[in-house]
């Protein structure tokens, strides 16, 4: 596997359930990032984790919930969504440089949720 | 907060011709990245740009990197059916992660 992966690429799970998205980067990167891509919106910035911490949430609703066990590895637990969270998610990765500034992002191909 | 407003929101064209677009921004930004994403995939890096003025080729694309820091534009020459797909313009700025700010995208329909 190269790159950033996610799994599962689909899902559709009801507002009762509980679900995990996962990704996986095989670029060395120490960066993890979700993000939320809704129809005719910008991509919105959910979670980023720079080793191993996070040091952003972007108000987002606790029904997400990151983990990021190891720099290669980000999980996005999903309890109780709303219809409205049904979207496209993205992982992406890079290379924190430090005070030199954050490295290119390099995204996975997302994980297309319904929630019904 | 940080906004980009790109534009045009989508273009149709014919095969061949060029392609212009562009993103504006209120703040400043250290640098300026141009992805493209086809339908069902997540977001592929173009070109990345990380000084002011900089002009950068890649292939048929060429993207410049605007001297006020506030702006960049993304050239597609000669375009070709698989071109087509949403192009996003993103900013990142001076946090020490890599956060970006994205533009709305260009949604871009190269007909044969």
């Amino acid at each position: 596997e190269t790159g950033v992966t996610q799994t599962p690429r689909h899902l559709v799970m009801g507002m009762t359930n509980k679900k995990s998205l996962k990704c996986e980067q095989h670029l060395g990167h120490n960066a993890m990032y979700w993000y939320k891509q809704s129809a005719k919106k910008p991509l919105e910035l959910m979670f980023v984790y720079s080793l191993e911490e996070r040091v952003e949430n972007n108000s987002v609703p606790s029904r997400f919930s990151p983990e990021c066990p190891n720099s290669s590895h980000l999980f996005l637990h999903l309890h109780t969504l709303q219809p409205e969270d049904s979207a496209l998610y993205l992982c992406a990765s890079s290379q924190d440089h430090g005070a030199g500034g954050g490295g290119t992002q390099y995204f996975g191909p997302g994980t297309r949720l319904l929630v019904l | 907060g940080q906004q980009l407003n790109q534009s045009p929101q989508s273009m149709f064209i014919q095969e061949g011709e060029d392609v212009s677009m562009n993103c504006t921004s209120s703040s400043i930004f250290n640098t300026w990245l141009w992805y493209k994403q086809d339908p069902g995939e997540g977001p592929v890096l173009l070109i990345a740009l990380y000084k002011a003025g900089e002009l950068t080729s890649n292939g048929r694309l060429t993207a410049q990197f605007g001297i006020t820091r506030k702006d960049s534009f993304l050239n597609i020459s000669a375009s070709i059916p698989s071109d087509v797909g949403i192009y996003f313009c993103a900013g990142q700025g001076g946090t020490s992660y890599g956060k970006l700010t994205f533009g709305q995208g260009t949604i871009l329909t190269v007909h044969p």
